[in-house]
């Protein structure tokens, strides 16, 4: 069975500063992993993926999250916040043949 | 990226009316749709996955007759919420998968607000 916690229901950053966002994940089998961003009444957009090979993938938007199958986690980060990345956020777990697993989401909000 | 369109973005309906949602893939062919369902702040709902002249698999508690879904083709699938109700008011969001070369990942449509008087 496959589940997906973020940690944090809301995240609050100031401009300029860190995003860390948390996701831990359990599967039987090796995970693919995802993170979303879904802006207001709007569908969601890939920001990237772990499939296979390196560990740390970058995505979208200067957005970047590391694969740690000893922590089983895929946190998401950014260096340095801006107004634009104010969206609600949610990591996934799936793989070939099974279904995706969303996480509860965490919005991300960013302070001038 | 892949493209993947929702029409209408909007609709208001009466009671007791039909409602149909299109989802299409504009890009590449979806050998596989999904139809979510969101509530406000809350994470997506799985409803239904469509595979391309198949039946949907609906998930456990998701009414098939009510919810009706066709994925004629690999780029449409349309969700029909028949004799809607308030209660089925909700934002609605589509995703196509199963392309060429991807690794699971999905795309996502823009999404519909159904909103039933």
């Amino acid at each position: 069975a496959q589940s997906v916690t973020q940690l944090g229901s809301h995240v609050s950053v100031s401009e300029g500063a860190l995003v860390l966002l948390r996701c831990n994940y359990s599967s039987s089998v090796p995970p693919y992993l995802f993170w979303y961003v879904q802006y207001p009444n709007q569908g969601l957009q890939l920001l990237l993926k772990y499939t296979t090979g390196a560990t740390l993938v970058k995505g979208i938007n200067g957005f970047e999250a590391e694969f740690k199958k000893s922590e089983t986690s895929f946190h998401l980060t950014k260096p340095s916040a801006h107004m634009s990345d104010a969206a609600e956020y949610f990591c996934a777990v799936t793989q070939v043949g099974f279904k995706t697993i969303f996480g509860a989401g965490t919005r991300l909000f960013v302070k001038a | 990226g892949a493209v993947v369109s929702q029409h209408p973005s909007r609709v208001i309906c009466k009671s007791g009316t039909s409602v149909k949602i299109e989802c299409r893939s504009l890009d590449f062919q979806a050998t596989t749709m999904f139809w979510y369902r969101q509530f406000p702040k809350k994470s997506l709902m799985l409803m239904a996955t469509s595979n391309e002249g198949s039946k949907a698999t609906y998930e456990q508690g998701v009414e098939k007759d009510k919810f009706l879904i066709n994925h004629a083709s690999l780029t449409l699938s349309t969700l029909t919420v028949t004799s809607a109700h308030p209660e089925d008011s909700s934002f609605y969001i589509c995703s196509a998968g199963g392309r060429t070369g991807g690794m699971g990942e999905q795309y996502f449509g823009p999404g519909t607000r159904l909103t039933v008087t």
